[in-house]
């Protein structure tokens, strides 16, 4: 298994563009988290996923981001109508089933609109 | 007051010295407690989990939790220059909704030669 695995490494993308980024888990791992990092801080929670129910997703999240994972497997995450202020890392990560069990990252997507 | 909070830093070690992190958290729901280390640039790194009140030990590593004082910590022992990072204190409450990692804003430190 290669772990958690995120697609592509680098956006660049003009001011107003759609963007989506993929995220391929863990095999087996039946919960996905979407984060999302800017400079300095700690990675903010976007949404989670259970299989392919997206369960949790967080207040901040404007209409303009939208996940689905529609398989229960690979999950993506679509920006409408990038602005400036969506640069930043977007992380995945999945964790198996269980109460105590451990969540692994993939490499990120670094997201930059001009 | 943040769900997680964490002494930014930096803090500065001489390197085999023992670096001492800090975190406390609010949701006292959190049952899963997770340190992670993030190099620049890089993505969070998982290094440490901790379920039980008490002391876990994994290497140069030490996590403590404390859940009636909603308090958990990482010491690194024989700190080296490769530890210098950010770290990332990340607890984890189950929900019938769902169960999301919370993270702090990290506490970078500095390992100097």
């Amino acid at each position: 298994d290669t772990g958690v695995s995120q697609d592509p490494r680098h956006k660049i993308t003009k001011r107003g563009q759609n963007v989506t980024f993929r995220c391929d888990p863990i095999s087996e791992h039946n919960r996905l988290y979407w984060y999302r990092q800017t400079l300095g801080q700690g990675p903010e929670f976007l949404t989670y996923f259970q299989n392919e129910a997206q369960l949790e997703k967080s207040r901040l999240l404007s209409d303009r981001f939208s996940a689905e994972r529609p398989k229960g497997s690979f999950s993506t995450l679509e920006i409408q109508r990038t602005e400036q202020g969506d640069s930043a890392m977007y992380l995945c990560a999945s964790s198996p089933r269980g109460v105590n069990t451990e969540a692994f990252f993939g490499q990120g997507t670094r997201l930059t609109v001009v | 007051q943040k769900e997680v909070e964490q002494n930014s830093g930096p803090l500065s070690v001489p390197e085999g010295a023992i670096a001492s992190l800090n975190c406390t958290y609010s949701d006292r729901g959190s049952q899963s407690f997770f340190w992670y280390r993030q190099y620049s640039g890089k993505s969070p790194e998982l290094i440490m989990s901790i379920y039980s009140n008490g002391d876990k030990e994994d290497g140069r590593f030490t996590a403590q939790l404390n859940k009636a004082s909603q308090y958990v910590s990482l010491l690194i022992r024989d700190s080296q220059p490769s530890d210098s990072a950010t770290y990332l204190c990340a607890p984890r409450a189950f929900k019938a909704a769902g169960n999301k990692l919370t993270f702090g804003g990290g506490t970078r430190v500095l390992v100097k030669p």
